[in-house]
């Protein structure tokens, strides 16, 4: 069982926006911050999205982070199929002094 | 550019210790950034395990905590884990990886090819 809860799976059709969501507690994304992580398969996890909303460089802007609370979401708009991928969001958890990990989204393109 | 790689055993036997060493390249390892451990399975997606600090000072997963040693080569530039008394619950792909701090936030940047690790006789 992740410290931070993600649905299992996702789908949307070439076009569209997904959101996926990223439930935490006070102790992490309410008192730290989100970061977001997408696994394309066979690939290492790749950094889309720092500090709840903020986009490394070379990441399109078709992806966005926010968070409200202890809750953080990450929306990708203008859906491909490249972006067919496993996503994990992850923060910093005060009270477990140690790094935590959501479930992870499998996400599908219609 | 920072790259970093893992290496080590492919296979370990049950109750014996996983040992793997990440070598860092590009940037120094006493850069004063954290670097970590995490792995992967299909049953626990990402794990983290634990991290290390240049100066020494380690961070451990409670969960993990009681088999792992994190140790940092500054001479090499490379951090290593040790893993004991392992089980097939520990096969995983086992990344290293780079925190990054900005503006006091914290996150994985650079990450490790990974490696796959297989507990079985």
């Amino acid at each position: 069982q992740s410290v931070l809860t993600q649905p299992p799976s996702a789908s949307g059709t070439p076009g569209q926006r997904v959101t996926i969501s990223c439930s935490g507690s006070s102790s992490n994304i309410g008192s730290t911050s989100a970061n977001w992580y997408q696994i394309l398969p066979g690939t290492v996890p790749k950094l889309l999205i720092h500090s709840n909303n903020q986009r490394p460089s070379g990441v399109p802007d078709r992806f966005s982070g926010s968070r409200s609370g202890t809750s953080a979401s990450l929306a990708i708009s203008g859906l491909q199929s490249e972006d067919e991928a496993d996503y994990f969001c992850a923060a910093w958890d005060a009270s477990l002094h140690g790094w935590v990990f959501g479930g992870g989204t499998r996400l599908t393109v219609l | 550019q920072v790259q970093l790689q893992e290496s080590g055993p492919g296979l370990v036997k049950p109750s014996g210790t996983l040992s793997l060493t990440c070598s860092v390249s590009g940037a120094s390892i006493s850069s004063g950034n954290w670097w970590s451990w995490v792995r992967q399975s299909p049953e626990k997606g990402l794990e983290w395990i634990g991290e290390i600090h240049h100066s020494g000072t380690t961070n451990y997963n409670p969960s993990l905590k009681s088999r792992i040693t994190i140790s940092v080569d500054k001479s090499k530039n490379q951090f290593s884990v040790n893993l004991s008394s392992v089980t097939p619950a520990d096969t995983a792909v086992y990344y290293c990886a780079r925190v990054e701090q900005m503006l006091g936030e914290y996150y994985f940047e650079y990450w490790g090819q990974g490696t796959l690790v297989t507990v079985s006789s």
